[in-house]
């Protein structure tokens, strides 16, 4: 298989403040990494793709600016929420394909959790 | 548009019960199906896949039979045990591998 690891777990931070969450692959290598929202009870909703090299790709309603995201090197991608409010509270996973760009194979990493006071 | 409509939750059994979650969906040509698993404070795993008509998934004595004509992808195990509780994901990938869709997720909890 393949391991995604994600950093932090979970984490709390005060309203107005900016959050950096990272995904790493441990054991291979993403050109290509996708990130995720999943609200309670509710499915995962496609944010964004990250891509090395290159700006990511926003999914339509998802605020660029809100949500910042640099793909540093071919193992790791971050996710920087930015002047967070209580409405971003939420679980991000991110998930990488292993091999060729595509959906087909991802591998997700454990979420980390985010409370905004 | 690409879609997938899973079955809502929770579903609650009993050890050694049989369990099947519903999966439906609607895409224009091919396109491949999964079922995910996302354990008590873990990520998604890849449960298993079918990537063409009358194709079955197996794993883990889960199994998903892509039907074409009635668009499902059905996850069924005919002995649940405590460990498969649970949230399982219905998924979707287009024909060429540019889009993915969740269902909204099934919550299974199995008891003793």
């Amino acid at each position: 298989g393949a391991v995604v690891s994600q950093h932090p777990s979970w984490v709390i931070c005060k309203s107005g403040t900016s959050v950096k969450i990272e995904c790493r692959s441990l054991d291979f290598q993403a050109t290509t990494m996708f990130w995720y929202r999943q609200f309670p009870k509710q499915s995962l909703m496609l944010m964004a793709t990250s891509n090395e090299g290159s700006k990511a790709t926003y999914e339509q309603g998802v605020e660029k600016d809100k949500f910042l995201i640099n793909h540093a090197s071919l193992t790791l991608s971050t996710l920087t929420v930015t002047s967070a409010h209580p409405e971003d509270s939420s679980f991000y996973i991110c998930s990488a394909p292993k091999g060729r760009a595509s959906y087909n194979e991802q591998f997700f990493g454990p979420g980390t959790r985010l409370t905004v006071l | 548009g690409n879609s997938v409509t899973q079955m809502e939750g929770p579903v609650t059994l009993s050890e050694e019960a049989f369990l099947t979650i519903n999966c439906t969906y609607t895409a224009t040509g091919y396109p491949s199906l999964f079922w995910y698993v996302q354990y008590p404070g873990e990520g998604l795993q890849l449960l298993l896949k079918a990537t063409k008509a009358d194709d079955k998934g197996s794993n883990k004595g889960f199994e998903a039979t892509y039907r074409k004509e009635t668009t499902s992808f059905h996850l069924e195990k005919g002995s649940v045990q405590v460990s498969d509780s649970a949230v399982y994901f219905c998924a979707l990938s287009d024909q060429d591998g540019n889009q993915f869709y969740f269902g909204t997720g099934t919550s299974l909890t199995v008891i003793p």
